[in-house]
């Protein structure tokens, strides 16, 4: 199966500020079937990017994807309050589907 | 508008078998697949399987290959997910999502299973 590594485990940024979150897969992700999710305290996870690049229905265009193959990047260009949460990176180019370990985004 | 709407938290004993219903509406049921996801307390996110809404076909994580089924029922729009021979690390928040090609757009509620003596 393949195995996503998200760094850092925890950024600690201050709203205005760019966030940038990484996501390495120990295989080449097909056709770059890469997603990120934003997760907030008590709630279900709520889809941002997928295909990589792609911005979900009603996500804001701070938020972006890029990458291919094994290295991808979720960014946050200006941080606004509410994007302090827990992002997951989801592979589904192959079976079983992966999620990385999560990167924490909180309050400098 | 698209709403999973999943039964509520249970409490099982190691050994026994818990079913959750997720309830789809606002959509062409059949038009998408159903993923189950799990989040054990303070964890990370876990896909255990996949469920196609059009035909049935399922995708389970090979670690619950033999515990878990998944079904769907179209006449109510309703996907199911039962776990057998719980054990305390089953205990988790279990999610339906609706899946389109592995990305899971619409979410439910979330389903607190508690496995314990």
């Amino acid at each position: 199966e393949i195995v996503l590594t998200q760094s850092p485990a925890t950024l600690s940024l201050s709203p205005g500020e760019r966030a940038t979150l990484s996501c390495g897969a120990s295989q080449s992700v097909s056709s770059s079937y890469l997603a990120w999710y934003q997760q907030k305290p008590g709630l279900a996870p709520r889809l941002l990017i997928y295909d990589a690049s792609s911005r979900a229905t009603g996500i804001p265009d701070r938020f972006s994807g890029s990458g291919s193959g094994t290295d991808f990047t979720l960014t946050i260009s200006r941080l606004e309050p509410e994007d302090f949460a827990v992002y997951y990176c989801q592979q589904y180019g192959s079976s079983p589907i992966t999620f990385g370990q999560g990167t924490r985004l909180e309050i400098k | 508008q698209v709403q999973l709407v999943q039964s509520g938290a249970e409490v099982k004993k190691p050994g026994a078998s818990v079913k959750v219903s997720c309830k789809a509406s606002g959509y062409t049921f059949t038009s998408y697949g159903i993923s189950w996801v799990r989040q054990a307390p303070g964890q990370g996110l876990e896909w255990m399987g996949w469920i196609s809404a059009y035909n049935g076909n399922t995708n389970y994580a090979q670690k619950l290959q033999g515990r878990v089924t998944m079904t769907t029922d179209t006449s109510t729009s309703t996907a199911y997910m039962e776990l057998r021979s719980l054990r305390s690390d089953d205990t988790a928040v279990y999610y339906c999502a609706r899946d389109l090609l592995g990305t899971h757009d619409y979410w439910g509620q979330g389903t607190l299973v508690t496995v314990s003596s």
